[in-house]
């Protein structure tokens, strides 16, 4: 079955940088975009970025543009999302997710989930 | 970018009431929303996309409608294991936005 597993996560200090993997099973990885999100502690969910399955095309919210970056290799099905330059509101569980097709063109949305890695940035 | 505007923040509802929430996108998006149910700790849960499929493995009592900026997710029966927080996504552009959510409880 389908199974992503996000890790990473941790204390890290304002200004400085962390990588967030998020390995697959299950499902030819090489055929689906794939999304991360994120959850504030207590707040409501924000898409973080998206990748296309041949990891080709690459958006971002304006949030995180310019400072986080993300990527994947298809040889060890796995997603990751670099995070530099990291601020306070940065801190939240960040979600690894399945799109349901190669591209993340209109219409598209997350069918499967990781549980989530914590992501604090605090002094 | 799309905002998403959701109504109510959190509602008071017993089982078997019949459950409303709504979505309103600032630009129209003609039928490109998606519904998410998340519980306490938890991943999102895919309920509803382009408006009105319902997800696979989904219960029937869950069902969506509309189109260009006005958006509902209904819950036609509510059963105890529906108390969680609901959140609308626009699927039209990049990037994608969500509703602020609505968390429904006893």
């Amino acid at each position: 079955q389908v199974q992503l597993v996000e890790s990473g996560g941790g204390v890290v200090q304002p200004g400085r940088s962390l990588r967030l993997s998020c390995a697959a099973s299950g499902f030819t990885f090489s055929s689906y975009a794939m999304h991360w999100v994120r959850q504030a502690p207590g707040k409501g969910l924000e898409w973080v970025a998206v990748i296309s399955s041949d990891g080709s095309n690459k958006n971002y919210a304006d949030s995180v543009k310019g400072r986080f970056t993300i990527s994947r290799d298809i040889s060890k099905n796995t997603m990751y999302l670099q995070m530099d330059s990291l601020r306070a509101e940065d801190t939240a569980v960040y979600f690894c997710g399945r799109d349901h097709r190669r591209q993340a063109v209109a219409g598209t949305f997350v069918d499967y989930w990781g549980p989530g890695t914590l992501v604090t940035v605090s002094s | 970018d799309i905002q998403m505007t959701q109504s109510p923040s959190s509602l008071s509802a017993s089982v078997g009431d019949r459950v409303t929430i709504t979505c309103r996108a600032s630009h129209s998006i003609t039928s490109f929303v998606n519904w998410y149910q998340q519980k306490p700790g938890k991943a999102p849960n895919l309920l509803i996309y382009a408006a009105s499929s319902l997800q696979s493995g989904v219960p029937s009592r869950f069902s969506g409608s509309g189109s260009g900026t006005d958006f509902t997710l209904t819950i036609s029966s509510l059963q105890p294991e529906d108390f969680a927080t609901y959140y609308c996504q626009q699927s039209f552009s990049t990037p994608l936005t969500f509703g602020g959510g609505t968390k429904v409880e006893i």
